[in-house]
């Protein structure tokens, strides 16, 4: 079964708000990617952490990996519409190559 | 670019049929995945493919089996299609990972397949 938890599953946002989505693993991960999936796409990815408490940014959004490598959070300041999507984390299990995914946090811009 | 193409974005059949989910990447990528996405589930991997010939199952093979004679072109097969098989099927490749540096996935654009 699943074993990264992704919160929460839904965030509606006015636009310039921010948005944090978080994930967890109930194993040590190797490392974690994140991917973003746009209305009616396919994932796309955006960064991977491998670092013990590396942080990583990519203008408004700030990814971070937690210290025991079993947590990761994906945070955007200032939301905009071209945010709108579901994003996901994945993290490779550090017993084999595969990579273990977050049901995914669907981001709502509020009208 | 890397490209990721699948045989169909749309694809109904019936319950019992044989069906052929085709994928084909054109970036000598050595890793191939094929996934299922549900809402509320995430990705869920069914099968993959490390080497032409090679594959491993993943987490829910159960009613799938797969096909990689080429390295550019991985297969997913329903060999008896079942309603619970309707689902968003996403094929993905990427380089050779190794635990110190994995490499991103790729995906095609998607197959929604519908068993009525």
């Amino acid at each position: 079964g699943q074993q990264v938890m992704q919160i929460p599953q839904y965030q509606h946002v006015q636009e310039g708000e921010d948005f944090t989505t978080y994930c967890n693993s109930s194993t040590t991960l190797s490392n974690i990617q994140w991917y973003k999936q746009r209305p009616g796409g396919h994932p796309v990815f955006l960064i991977q952490l491998v670092k013990s408490g590396e942080v990583k940014k990519q203008k408004r959004l700030t990814f971070q990996f937690g210290e025991a490598k079993k947590n990761s959070s994906l945070h955007i300041t200032a939301t905009q519409t071209t945010d709108v999507g579901t994003y996901f984390c994945a993290g490779h299990r550090v017993s084999n190559y595969q990579l273990i995914w977050g049901a995914g946090t669907k981001l709502i811009i509020k009208p | 670019d890397v490209k990721v193409t699948q045989s169909s974005r749309y694809l109904v059949k019936r319950t019992g049929e044989k069906v052929f989910l085709e994928c084909v990447q054109d970036m000598d990528h050595e890793n191939m995945f094929w996934y299922r996405q549900d809402p509320g589930l995430g990705l869920r991997l069914i099968y993959f493919s490390y080497d032409v010939k090679m594959k491993e199952k993943g987490d829910i093979p159960e009613g799938y089996s797969v096909s990689r004679e080429k390295k550019e072109r991985f297969s997913l097969i329903l060999e008896s299609a079942s309603t619970n098989q309707t689902s968003m099927y996403l094929c993905a490749s990427s380089l050779w990972a190794s635990r110190q540096a994995p490499y991103e996935q790729y995906f095609g654009p998607g197959t929604r397949l519908t068993v009525t």
